[in-house]
């Protein structure tokens, strides 16, 4: 069935620091990619996604590549901030129903 | 706009007992909902989705059900609770082809 890969399951950074994850997906007919974050206690929030028409999209201080042939995604947060400590899951999608979700990256940005 | 509400916020049930989780969205029309349930410190794991009225799709087989009796109800039930069963259950709606929606949740433990 389908499934989504997220790396890593923690991330640690040092405030200022760039921080990557990375979801690999399984279904090729995927065709969209939104990005959760989800702060403690709290429910997801989308922050940013793209669709399989575009190779990366960018918003301030976040960005996310697809490469469909390796079926690869990653988010991109540079200059971290405490406030971006939170859990973020990816997510694929094919045929606008079904939204698979990764299992998550618990990212702690440290002051 | 559109709004989605779940009720209870927090609910404590004993093992075998009944469950009943409303979820309702507003400011919209014929929407995708979904059931998601997610365990302390894990991803999201999609129970069921809707597409219309009366039209249900399980992703796990378990002994929750959903039901949705009207265009913007979504419910989900359970006969007898399990320990199993405790978790962070979390309502969506999307148009087709868009980005999901969250709903505040509702966290249940099985006592």
């Amino acid at each position: 069935g389908e499934n989504v890969e997220q790396h890593p399951s923690t991330l640690s950074v040092q405030e200022g620091d760039s921080a990557v994850i990375k979801c690999t997906y399984s279904d090729s007919a995927s065709n969209y990619f939104p990005w959760y974050k989800q702060e403690l206690g709290k429910r997801p929030q989308l922050i940013i996604d793209i669709r399989s028409n575009v190779g990366e999209k960018k918003d301030q201080r976040i960005a996310v590549t697809l490469n469909k042939t390796a079926k690869h995604f990653s988010l991109h947060i540079t200059e971290t901030q405490p406030e971006d400590s939170a859990v973020y899951f990816c997510a694929a999608r094919a045929g606008g129903f079904k939204t698979i979700f990764g299992a998550g990256t618990r990212l702690f940005v440290k002051a | 706009s559109q709004t989605i509400h779940q009720w209870p916020a927090t609910l404590v049930q004993p093992v075998g007992s009944p469950l009943s989780l409303e979820c309702t969205v507003e400011g919209t029309s014929n929407p995708n909902l979904y059931w998601y349930r997610q365990a302390a410190g894990r991803g999201l794991q999609l129970l069921f989705y809707s597409v219309g009225i009366g039209q249900i799709s399980s992703e796990v087989p378990q002994n929750l059900s959903a039901s949705r009796p009207q265009d913007r109800q979504f419910i989900l039930s359970s006969k007898k609770l399990l320990l199993s069963d405790s978790g962070f259950y979390l309502c969506a709606w999307s148009r087709q082809g868009e980005e999901q929606f969250f709903g505040p949740g509702t966290r249940l433990t099985v006592l």
